[in-house]
């Protein structure tokens, strides 16, 4: 499996307050997603990057930005959050677009009070 | 995004044979994929298949598809305490760049 980490594992935060989930991944991939995971939805695509500098927007992006400076890392960030954005966190990594898979990382679980 | 759906919980006696059942409505689909999710981890690709195969076999697991009715299957042989977690079903037309999950079976192993 590829080498993702995700940081912090486990976010308490408030309504309002901004928050920043980072992926790091080891394994030189291209690709790198971000998604939501919530009972009844399965994961749900928030963003994606297909290269540095390079993202769009999934499913539900609504209320989430991200960012990708370097090949290795991608940005969660949550400029203002919700009760609604309470949830699991999921970062995936994939080498190439057509027949390779997903790689994920270990999920963030955070909470908005 | 595409349907992709899957019931929720499936409960299977230790040693028995577990079979989770996947539909999906995007008739473009290439590659279908089953994910693993164990407990506070995330998932993990235990096989794919594409499109133009009607089966394949991997070890304990048998993956069957029926592209007329957009149903995939997953068996699980000797299915052990081990195997309790949620499966994913996922579907894609293009590959890892654009994957549609279902919203996971929770398998639970009775001992």
């Amino acid at each position: 499996d590829a080498g993702i980490t995700q940081s912090p594992r486990h976010k308490v935060t408030e309504t309002g307050t901004p928050v920043t989930l980072r992926c790091h991944q080891t394994e030189n991939h291209r690709y790198m997603y971000w998604y939501r995971q919530d009972p009844g939805h399965g994961l749900r695509l928030i963003h994606y990057s297909y290269g540095v500098k390079d993202t769009d927007k999934g499913e539900v992006s609504d209320g989430y930005s991200v960012s990708r400076s370097k090949t290795e890392d991608f940005l969660l960030t949550l400029e203002s959050a919700t009760s609604s954005q309470t949830s699991v966190y999921f970062c995936a990594s994939a080498g190439t677009a057509d027949t390779d898979t997903q790689y994920f990382g270990p999920g963030t679980r955070l909470t908005v009070l | 995004g595409e349907d992709v759906e899957q019931s929720l919980f499936l409960s299977v006696r230790e040693g028995d044979s577990s079979v989770i059942n996947c539909t999906y409505t995007d008739s473009s689909s290439t590659y279908l994929y089953w994910y693993k999710q164990e407990p506070g981890a995330g998932l993990q690709l235990l096989t794919y298949i594409f499109s133009n195969m009607d089966m394949k076999q991997d070890q304990r697991l048998t993956v069957l598809l029926n592209k007329k009715d957009k149903h995939l299957s997953l068996r699980i042989a000797d299915t052990q305490t081990g195997d309790s977690a949620i499966y994913f079903c996922a579907e894609s037309e293009t590959g890892a760049n654009n994957l549609f999950f279902g919203t996971g079976t929770r398998l639970t192993v009775i001992p």
